[in-house]
């Protein structure tokens, strides 16, 4: 079962770029890569999904190279309600979505 | 105009207890989803139904059973509660289409079971 592994915590400043890595070496052909955000006490919210090479939305870019084995989430400029837990996961079907420990980031000022 | 709400917002009970919690997606979406998470924040899938198929994960007790009614609703129903249940609960749902990535959740419902 395709599972992922990113860094339990980061920090940064407010007006920095910050770029989260997930490593997913077992990724199958079907997956996606995804990333969710989650604030305290809320429900997780999709920010971005690739499959391969780069996407950029208003909100954020997704880096994935050639063989999909990683991927980076890239936040630009980033203010005080970017702190939040950040979640790398797979999905490709109705039972593959599966969320990992995510990433902590905290924004400081 | 809440996409995907649950109530309660929390819920405290006692052991031996069954209790519901109920969701509801105004999105038109035709699949939905209950997720657990326990205190380590770790967010686990429970149950995933559309157009009427149930796919369970099958390390989900058979106390917890998703009922749903029609398609806007799927609501949660545990069993004799026990102390490992508390957890927040999540409902979520997923527009029609191939790809299971983009899922809208719903607040939470924080359940403690003394």
């Amino acid at each position: 079962l395709a599972k992922t592994t990113q860094p339990i915590s980061m920090d940064s400043y407010e007006g920095q770029e910050v770029n989260i890595t997930c490593s997913h070496n077992n990724i199958a052909t079907n997956d996606y890569i995804t990333w969710y955000q989650q604030f305290p006490s809320q429900g997780p919210r999709f920010i971005i999904q690739g499959y391969k090479t780069k996407v950029t939305n208003e909100v954020a870019s997704l880096f994935i190279p050639a063989d999909r084995k990683s991927s980076t989430l890239s936040l630009p400029r980033v203010s005080l309600s970017d702190t939040a837990v950040y979640y790398c996961l797979l999905s490709g079907g109705y039972n593959k979505l599966i969320f990992g420990a995510g990433t902590r980031l905290a924004v400081h000022p | 105009d809440t996409a995907v709400s649950q109530t309660p917002k929390y819920l405290v009970t006692q052991m031996g207890n069954d209790k519901s919690i109920k969701c509801e997606q105004n999105l038109g979406h035709d699949t939905m989803y209950w997720y657990k998470q326990d205190s380590k924040k770790f967010l686990k899938i429970m149950f995933s139904y559309n157009n009427k198929e149930l796919i369970i994960n099958e390390t989900v007790p058979n106390r917890f059973s998703p009922k749903s009614p029609d398609k806007a609703h799927l609501n949660l129903h545990i069993n004799s509660l026990e102390l490992g249940d508390s957890a927040v609960y999540f409902c979520a749902s997923r527009p029609p289409g191939l790809a299971d990535y983009e899922q809208y959740f719903g607040p939470g419902t924080r359940l403690t079971v003394t």
